[in-house]
């Protein structure tokens, strides 16, 4: 079946090093992908968002990267601090609305 | 402006019981979601809501759950006669809605515990 899943369950990087947290999907007919992030006991924050007509987007200290061939998403997270530690999620959408969700990576930063 | 806001943010309950959950989406926001999210695991979709249209239900596990929106605005979730596999974080969304408009504003959730 369709699925969207994330390479690593837990990354840990130091402070001040910039981040890369990937993201596969399955289904080619996705159209809008969206990174989120959750903080312990909040519910998730958006973060950055990309159509599939494009390849890169950027925001404040994030970039998205989509490759279509293989089916593959990045959030990088640019010079990572301390606030930056959370569960990241790649969604996609497929349907007009609800949002598929992968499992999640763990983001620690230490000092 | 005010975020969406879900009550409560704890819930514990019995095996068996009713329980409601409520949210409030951003004000003016036509699509409501319904999501669950057990522990250490991605969200997962329920049901979801947009303006004065039939629900998609598709994502519901059981017809012991079930949702109402009233006056296009405040959501309710009922889970009738839980179950421990019910215990999770229930996470309600809303967005602006209409083509294109696929943001979606999350709320903080409510931890159901079911003993």
């Amino acid at each position: 079946g369709e699925s969207v899943g994330l390479h690593l369950p837990t990354l840990s990087v130091q402070e001040g090093d910039n981040s890369i947290i990937n993201c596969a999907y399955s289904n080619s007919a996705s159209d809008y992908f969206i990174w989120y992030k959750q903080e312990s006991g909040k519910g998730p924050q958006f973060i950055i968002d990309i159509r599939s007509n494009m390849d890169k987007r950027q925001g404040q200290r994030v970039t998205v990267l989509l490759n279509k061939t293989v089916k593959h998403l990045s959030l990088q997270i640019a010079a990572t601090q301390p606030g930056d530690s959370a569960v990241y999620f790649c969604a996609e959408n497929n349907s007009g609305y609800a949002l598929n969700f992968g499992k999640g990576t763990s983001l620690l930063v230490t000092p | 402006g005010a975020g969406v806001s879900q009550s409560p943010s704890n819930k514990v309950t019995e095996k068996g019981k009713d329980v409601e959950l409520r949210c409030d989406p951003i004000s003016g926001h036509t699509a409501l979601y319904w999501y669950r999210q057990s522990l250490g695991q991605g969200l997962e979709f329920l049901i979801y809501f947009q303006g004065n249209s039939a629900p998609d239900k598709s994502g519901l596990p059981s017809d012991r759950f079930s949702a109402e929106r009233t006056g296009g605005s405040v959501s309710t979730l009922t889970i009738q006669r839980t179950q421990q596999e019910d215990s999770a974080v229930y996470l309600c969304a809303s967005s602006r809605g209409g083509a294109g408009s696929y943001e979606q504003y999350f709320g903080p959730g409510t931890r159901l515990t079911v003993t």
